[in-house]
């Protein structure tokens, strides 16, 4: 079954402490791999998408990599207004639909 | 304006009561979503649907039913609403194919429902 699991479940940083989440996924096939970022009580907001292995996308202080089983999302001296939710999400089976993993809460704190 | 909206953006209604979530998006896609976020759970999919003939079960649709009135709207009803319906709800529009069979969804700003 096409499963995807996101690690740490929470992250708390000090301000300029960079670090790492991860997104492990069991999909045969892959047909991209997304990013979002999601606020308190508002819509996932779209960050990324990598679609081959050793790809890897930046945005400000995130960037984000690809290996055949999983993703990273880095996060470079981050900043209190990088504190949200992370979600990765793979599609799955043939088509358009996407399985989300639970999301990477991430506090950073100044 | 937002591409993506979501009408009303908080809900408190009572056990069997029918309700409906409306969505609309301006942004031309063919393809529209709804999910619910509950915590721990990440975001599940309810119903889709990928043109206005084409609707679809998601993983969790039991209790809800939806309907495709253009290719901008895209409706979620709750029959007879019960607690554990208590969720986030999001709707989620795609149209730009960007590899075999995949796209980028975007969001609306979702709506909060509370079932007593």
């Amino acid at each position: 079954e096409d499963q995807v699991t996101q690690s740490p479940e929470a992250l708390r940083l000090q301000e300029g402490e960079s670090s790492s989440l991860n997104c492990s996924y069991t999909v045969s096939g892959l047909r991209g791999l997304f990013w979002y970022r999601q606020d308190p009580g508002k819509g996932p907001e779209f960050l990324f998408t990598l679609y081959s292995a050793g790809e890897e996308k930046e945005k400000e202080r995130l960037k984000a990599t690809l290996t055949k089983k999983e993703s990273f999302l880095h996060i470079t001296a981050p900043k209190p207004e990088d504190s949200a939710t992370y979600l990765c999400a793979v599609p799955i089976l043939n088509d358009y639909k996407l399985s989300f993993g639970a999301g990477t809460t991430v506090t950073v704190r100044a | 304006d937002a591409d993506v909206t979501q009408t009303p953006r908080n809900r408190i209604t009572k056990t069997g009561k029918r309700i409906m979530l409306e969505c609309s998006q301006t942004k031309g896609h063919d393809r529209m979503y709804w999910y619910r976020q509950d915590p721990g759970l990440g975001l599940r999919l309810i119903y889709y649907s990928f043109d206005v003939k084409d609707i679809n079960k998601g993983e969790i649709s039991d209790g809800y039913s939806v309907s495709r009135q253009a290719q901008a709207k895209f409706s979620l009803s709750l029959e007879s609403a019960i607690p554990n319906q208590t969720a986030l709800y999001f709707c989620a529009t795609s149209g730009v194919r960007e590899g075999l069979n995949t796209d980028t969804q975007y969001f609306g700003p979702g709506t909060r429902l509370t079932v007593l």
